[in-house]
């Protein structure tokens, strides 16, 4: 079993959908949570970053954390066809310590 | 916030020669910096923890001779890649964090390396 799963998709919404992202996790260490977007030949671009249970909202997008299902999420509300990239999930159980991938979700917005 | 420039950003050499991928932390001093790999429609595979001062951490399955790691001052850290070969094209990604957690991990644009 992978450390982390997430659903590779892809997925594809019409504009102003609103978009959830899930990423799974089995390893009870992880502490801190990250999303980050990837546009094709770019390096990731850091979205949303929480450390506890609950929500985070910035702008469009909440991230969502439940440690006790090991479960999070990345909301996109009123989504863009500017969205569409590789979203990853991220996380690592402490600080300097390597950061553990999920496999990344593509979205496509469709206009 | 926390800025990461990593240079060149494509670079094209010949077997057999060595690449030299450089990453700097502009606005913040780091300790430690990653360095990953990634292969077309696949996630980030880390190769290697860079420390400031001292050898690079290695992942299992990394070729330490062959991925040489250097991390000389608190805001570079550099990736040499050795007699490369076909195989070693890819795109190579760096990434530091400004406080250990404090903000996530700020990542570099990456390099596309072709190795012809």
């Amino acid at each position: 079993q992978k450390e982390v799963e997430q659903d590779p998709g892809p997925l594809s919404v019409p504009e102003g959908a609103i978009v959830s992202l899930n990423c799974t996790y089995s390893n009870s260490a992880f502490q801190y949570f990250m999303w980050y977007r990837q546009y094709s030949r770019k390096g990731p671009e850091l979205l949303m970053y929480t450390y506890s249970s609950g929500n985070k909202e910035d702008g469009r997008f909440t991230a969502q954390v439940d440690k006790s299902s090991k479960y999070i999420s990345l909301f996109i509300r009123d989504s863009q066809p500017s969205d569409s990239a590789t979203y990853l999930c991220a996380m690592v159980s402490g600080g300097y310590q390597k950061v553990t991938f999920g496999t990344g979700t593509k979205l496509q917005v469709i206009p | 916030g926390a800025v990461v420039s990593q240079h060149p950003s494509w670079v094209i050499c010949k077997s057999g020669t060595s690449v030299k991928i450089e990453c700097r932390s502009l606005d913040f001093q780091a300790t430690t910096m990653f360095w990953y790999r990634q292969f077309p429609k696949q996630s980030l595979m880390l190769m290697a923890t860079s420390n400031e001062g001292s050898k690079a951490t290695y992942e299992q399955g990394v070729e330490k001779d062959k991925f040489l790691i250097n991390h000389a001052s608190l805001t570079l850290s550099t990736l040499t890649v050795t007699s490369a070969h076909p195989e070693d094209s890819s795109f190579y990604i760096c990434s530091a964090s400004s406080q250990g957690l404090g903000d996530g991990y700020t990542f570099g644009s990456g390099t596309r390396l072709t190795v012809v």
